[in-house]
């Protein structure tokens, strides 16, 4: 069964440090999203990126966060200055462009950041 | 504010007994909903997906929508110990394929032996 990889599975940083996480969405997918679940709360939506560019973003995806698809197969979000409150799960997805918004993503095992 | 919200539980089910989840939405224009299974410390996991009125079984799965009373529910018939998880209904709101999902916080169900 096709998965989203990201990498790393943890990743611990200083306040203040840029961190990058990874994603290989599912490879013939068109549409690719970050989601981020603060510890006991809901998972939340941060960003869509649909043709090489954003087509969604929420309040929470402020000058601090940008995502970058670099080449044919990775997605990475970077966090340019992490404050504490960044500490979350951090959760890539995509979906495939057929069926349209009915079909679900497919989420991947996530990051765990911790800022120190 | 477009909210999906959730009884957070837990729902504590026999093992074997059907367990009923319910999710209601706030945006009428909303087309798409989802359940998505989530275990302790992993990523969500898709299990239904409905966008027309009525129901939709899959296995053990029954995912029933009204959209005129905005509201979306999940059976588990023959509940396993496995089912023990938090179980997130995420509606999109959006017509497009770009569409964000907007999730509930989850109920947590445990299915006791």
């Amino acid at each position: 069964e096709p998965e989203v990889t990201q990498t790393p599975s943890h990743q611990v940083t200083q306040m203040g440090q840029e961190v990058i996480l990874r994603c290989v969405p599912i490879s013939n997918h068109l549409y690719f999203y970050w989601y981020r679940q603060i510890l006991g709360q809901k998972v939340e939506f941060l960003v869509s990126f649909y043709n090489n560019e954003i087509s969604e973003k929420s309040e929470i995806f402020d000058d601090q966060f940008s995502v970058e698809r670099p080449d044919g197969s990775n997605f990475t979000l970077k966090i340019r200055s992490t404050k504490l409150e960044d500490s979350a799960m951090y959760f890539c997805a995509s979906r495939g462009g057929q069926g349209g918004p009915n079909y679900g993503y497919t989420f991947g095992s996530g990051t765990r950041l911790t800022v120190v | 504010q477009k909210e999906v919200e959730q009884n957070s539980g837990p729902l504590s089910v026999p093992e074997g007994a059907i367990a009923s989840l319910n999710c209601t939405y706030s945006d009428r224009g909303s087309q798409s909903f989802f359940w998505y299974r989530q275990y302790s410390g992993k990523s969500p996991e898709l299990i239904m997906s409905i966008y027309s009125n009525g129901d939709k079984e899959d296995g053990r799965f029954t995912a029933q929508l009204n959209k005129a009373s905005q509201y979306v529910s999940l059976l588990i018939r023959d509940s396993q110990p496995s089912d023990s998880a938090t179980y997130l209904c995420a509606v999109s709101p959006g017509y497009s394929s770009a569409s964000k999902i907007i999730f509930g916080s989850g109920t947590r169900l445990s299915i006791r032996p």
